[in-house]
């Protein structure tokens, strides 16, 4: 079974301008997750998306969002970009249901911005 | 605020040894309990999930989970050079929205 896929690996963007980002869950995974992981925060919860509805939802300001698609691939998106926005994002999946809650990280995305 | 908590090490065994990860938590409504283990530069990787009181074994892996004391820890037997890499612990209550600590850099040396 094909693992969690994120496009792009890499990104290098301006402050001020706008990124996309993009996560493919595993196949028959409802959950996708997002975080920001940086050596001074660690991993950091942003939101969570389930049956294309954003589930919950972390102490992020309102330039991030997302969004899940029908077939559960999931994106990201940060306006305005700061530079403290540097940072691995990663995508994680999971079935989504009851206490079990394992989630499969991705390889992530990192994004640097200049 | 949730909390999980991580010494940041690292710490050092020699191979063959058992490497003793340990992690307390919070929150008493937390469910779950996972370990993730991240190699530099890459991605998280489940290693072990632990839901009930006890030992969990997968392996060379021991998840023990004591809820009195809110306390998860993960035995390493036999630790190998690959081994080497940062520990993730997490914990899910009902919002099932993990809390991560911030990681124990193990370092398995020959």
């Amino acid at each position: 079974k094909a693992g969690v896929t994120q496009t792009p690996r890499y990104l290098i963007k301006t402050r001020g301008q706008q990124v996309t980002l993009s996560c493919s869950p595993i196949s028959g995974h409802r959950s996708v997750s997002w975080y920001q992981q940086t050596p001074g925060q660690g991993l950091q919860f942003l939101f969570e998306y389930f049956s294309e509805t954003q589930r919950n939802k972390g102490n992020f300001p309102g330039r991030f969002s997302g969004r899940q698609f029908s077939n559960s691939r999931s994106e990201m998106n940060v306006s305005t970009l700061e530079l403290g926005d540097s940072a691995l994002y990663l995508c994680a999946s999971s079935l989504g249901g009851g206490v079990s809650y394992e989630q499969y990280f991705g390889p992530g995305t990192r994004l640097t911005v200049t | 605020q949730k909390e999980v908590e991580q010494n940041s090490g690292p710490l050092s065994v020699p191979e063959g040894a058992i490497a003793s990860l340990n992690c307390t938590y919070s929150d008493r409504g937390s469910q779950s309990f996972f370990w993730y283990r991240q190699y530099s530069g890459k991605s998280p990787e489940l290693i072990m999930f632990i839901y009930s009181n006890g030992d969990k074994e997968d392996g060379r892996f021991t998840a023990q989970l004591n809820k009195a004391s809110q306390y998860v820890s993960l035995l390493i037997r036999d630790s190998q050079p690959s081994d080497s890499a940062t520990y993730l612990c997490a914990a899910t209550g009902g919002s099932y929205i993990p809390t991560f600590g911030r990681g124990t850099s193990l370092i398995v040396h020959p």
